[in-house]
């Protein structure tokens, strides 16, 4: 069956450190994956798409990488902040659909 | 700056009432999505509409209908709700093309008791 996953545990990390957030798929062929973050209360915001034929693609202290043999996304916050504690949810969208199918977000808090 | 509008944070009905969840955006897009989002689930397709008047079913379309007579805006209508209804529901839209992003509302937290 198909399935997009992210850890669904809480992750903590100092202020300062690289946070890294996982996005697992199964039986898609994504053309599309898209990461956002969402805080309490809030919709969701856009914050970096990558296509399947990008390995990497960075915006400010975000980084994101595409691995199709491996079927997963890494999503990396360098030099993280207090201010980027949200949940960070993955999205992946297959060629030829509007679907978007949405991975179950993993929390990210940031201590000072 | 684009806008997505929706009608209401929060809002809490009866079972057995007809529902309106309102969302309207700003900026002439085609598609429009409706999702509800419950803790462990994720977020999951309800209905979505690629133009004025037509309407695609998504995941979990049971227990909805939607409605879009004009471009901009985008209804989703329990028809008679119901407590496993109890939800928080995000409408979205993105622009033609797979590599566009989707725009959110800020979402309704909706209670049904």
């Amino acid at each position: 069956s198909q399935k997009i996953e992210q850890n669904s545990e809480a992750l903590n990390i100092q202020e300062g450190k690289t946070a890294t957030l996982t996005c697992n798929y199964t039986n898609y062929s994504p053309a599309y994956l898209q990461w956002y973050r969402q805080d309490p209360g809030r919709g969701p915001v856009f914050l970096l798409l990558i296509r399947e034929n990008e390995k990497e693609k960075r915006k400010e202290r975000l980084k994101v990488t595409f691995d199709t043999t491996l079927k997963q996304s890494l999503f990396h916050i360098t030099a993280s902040q207090p201010a980027d504690s949200a949940t960070y949810l993955c999205a992946l969208l297959t060629s030829g659909t509007y679907k978007y199918i949405f991975g179950t977000g993993t929390r990210l808090k940031v201590l000072a | 700056d684009v806008k997505v509008t929706q009608s209401s944070r929060y809002l809490v009905k009866r079972t057995g009432e007809k529902v309106f969840l309102e969302c309207v955006q700003d900026m002439d897009h085609e598609n429009m999505f409706w999702y509800r989002q419950d803790p462990g689930l994720g977020l999951r397709l309800i209905y979505f509409s690629y133009d004025v008047k037509m309407k695609e079913k998504g995941d979990i379309p049971e227990g909805y209908s939607v409605s879009r007579e004009k471009k901009e805006r985008f209804s989703l209508i329990l028809e008679s709700a119901s407590t496993n209804q109890t939800s928080m529901y995000l409408c979205a839209t993105p622009a033609r093309g797979g590599n566009q992003p989707q725009h959110f509302g800020d979402g309704t937290r909706l209670s049904i008791l």
